[in-house]
């Protein structure tokens, strides 16, 4: 059964950084896209950020390029999403997808002072 | 940016009957290589979305046949039949054609 469970979520003041993860389980993580997508409270999905298998491409929303880095460790089948200069637009529940197909339980992220 | 519209925003159904969402895409997400890159994904009452079609019209693994999509390049629907009380939440589009991915508003379904 395909896990994603992520982590890393809480208050940040704005222009802060924080660092999610997103610990994967049950598929060969090295194999497979994975994603993150935000959920503003009571607003929509939006896709913030893609990267490739083997880490070698990643792709950004326009609003989080130059802030948010999307990275993995195969090794440790993990996805991280570093967040820095939050801003209060950035207060959402982060989620950890696979390829947009299977999805984590999600975590919150709340920028305020 | 691709714009996903769907329509209707919230639908009530009487359970047993059934329930059409639709959604409209401001660019054929009809790829070259034959597949249409639209998906439909259910977010139930406090929990995390779940996808129930991918490519249009390709059931989810789990989902019940209840559940279907069809389409054109730019028109979609979902069809739900014999809606059940556990079919209750906000229902999205979404086009995983081109960066940025991007979804539709969402439809909101509740049982009358």
């Amino acid at each position: 059964e395909v896990q994603l469970v992520e982590s890393g979520g809480g208050l940040v003041q704005p222009g802060r950084s924080m660092k999610l993860s997103c610990a994967a389980s049950g598929f060969t993580f090295s194999n497979y896209g994975m994603a993150w997508v935000r959920q503003a409270p009571t607003k929509g999905l939006e896709w913030v950020a893609t990267i490739s298998y083997d880490g070698s491409s990643t792709y950004y929303r326009d609003s989080v390029k130059g802030r948010f880095t999307i990275s993995r460790d195969n090794a440790k089948s993990t996805l991280y999403l570093q967040m820095n200069s939050l801003r209060s637009e950035d207060t959402a529940t982060y989620y950890c997808t696979r390829g947009l197909l299977q999805w984590g339980q999600g975590a919150s992220v709340t920028v305020s002072s | 940016d691709i714009v996903m519209t769907q329509a209707p925003l919230s639908v009530s159904v009487t359970p047993g009957e059934s329930a059409s969402i639709s959604c409209r895409s401001s660019k054929s997400l009809l790829h070259s290589n034959g597949i249409t890159y639209v998906y439909w994904y259910l977010q139930k009452p406090g929990k995390s979305p779940q996808l129930l079609i991918y490519r249009m019209s390709n059931l989810a693994s789990g989902v019940p046949d209840r559940f279907s999509g069809s389409g054109s390049e730019t028109d979609f629907t979902l069809k739900i039949s014999r809606v059940e009380a556990e079919d209750v939440g906000i229902y999205y589009c979404g086009q995983l054609l081109e960066n940025p991915y991007t979804f539709g508003a969402g439809t909101k379904l509740e049982l009358k």
